[in-house]
């Protein structure tokens, strides 16, 4: 059964430093999201997708975030220059035209 | 705004028992309400969608629009079922977002 995959499994960074965290969605999927999940905290929504756009963002996603499908199968969130407050599990989504959303297992990023 | 509550970060149960775990939503309209799981290092996974209106794995809710709840319930708990529970709503006819409540632990005490 396809799977959502997503690369690494954890990453730690040193504030300030920009990271990639890469997703590899579903392949026959066209809408794509960013969560992620403050240890302890509820799982938020970041970012979503569509048709090479995006589609909506949350007040999480300023301009340190950006998102780019850059070869018709990842799809990847960058982070500038992170912040210790951008410790969190990061998991990424996908769906096809239906309410289903497929997720990953995670990356967990660790900034210091 | 739209809101999930879950008022029980943790719930212990006796296998066998039953299982209610409570969720409260706030959502001017008619969302579509999920219940997903995550069982121990394995991935968030769509366990019941409201329209659908089945039961997966002994589980089933029921949506109640007067007191907006949709709470996941079990007869007869089992020692699988142990795992994170999450509630989520999201707009109707869309890809939408999910948002997701806070999520409730489940134990099931052999």
């Amino acid at each position: 059964e396809p799977e959502v995959t997503q690369t690494p499994s954890h990453q730690v960074t040193q504030m300030g430093q920009e990271v990639i965290l890469r997703c590899v969605p579903i392949s026959n999927h066209l809408y794509f999201y960013w969560y992620r999940q403050i240890l302890g905290q509820k799982v938020e929504f970041l970012v979503s997708f569509y048709n090479n756009e995006i589609s909506e963002k949350s007040e999480i996603f300023d301009d340190q975030f950006s998102v780019e499908r850059p070869d018709g199968s990842n799809f990847t969130l960058k982070i500038r220059s992170t912040k210790l407050e951008d410790s969190a599990m990061y998991f990424c989504a996908s769906s096809e035209i239906g309410p289903e959303q497929f997720f990953g297992p995670g990356t967990r990023l660790t900034v210091l | 705004a739209q809101r999930v509550t879950q008022p029980e970060k943790l719930l212990s149960v006796f296998k066998g028992a039953p299982v209610e775990l409570k969720c409260n939503y706030s959502y001017s309209g008619s969302p579509e309400l999920f219940w997903y799981v995550q069982y121990s290092r394995q991935r968030l996974q769509l366990l019941l969608r409201h329209i659908s209106r089945e039961s997966i794995k002994g589980f089933t809710a029921d949506l109640n629009k007067g007191e907006t709840s949709f709470h996941l319930k079990k007869p007869f708990a089992q020692e699988e079922d142990s795992a994170m529970y999450y509630c989520a709503l999201r707009a109707p006819f869309g890809n939408e977002k999910l948002t997701f409540g806070t999520g409730t632990r489940l134990t099931i005490i052999p």
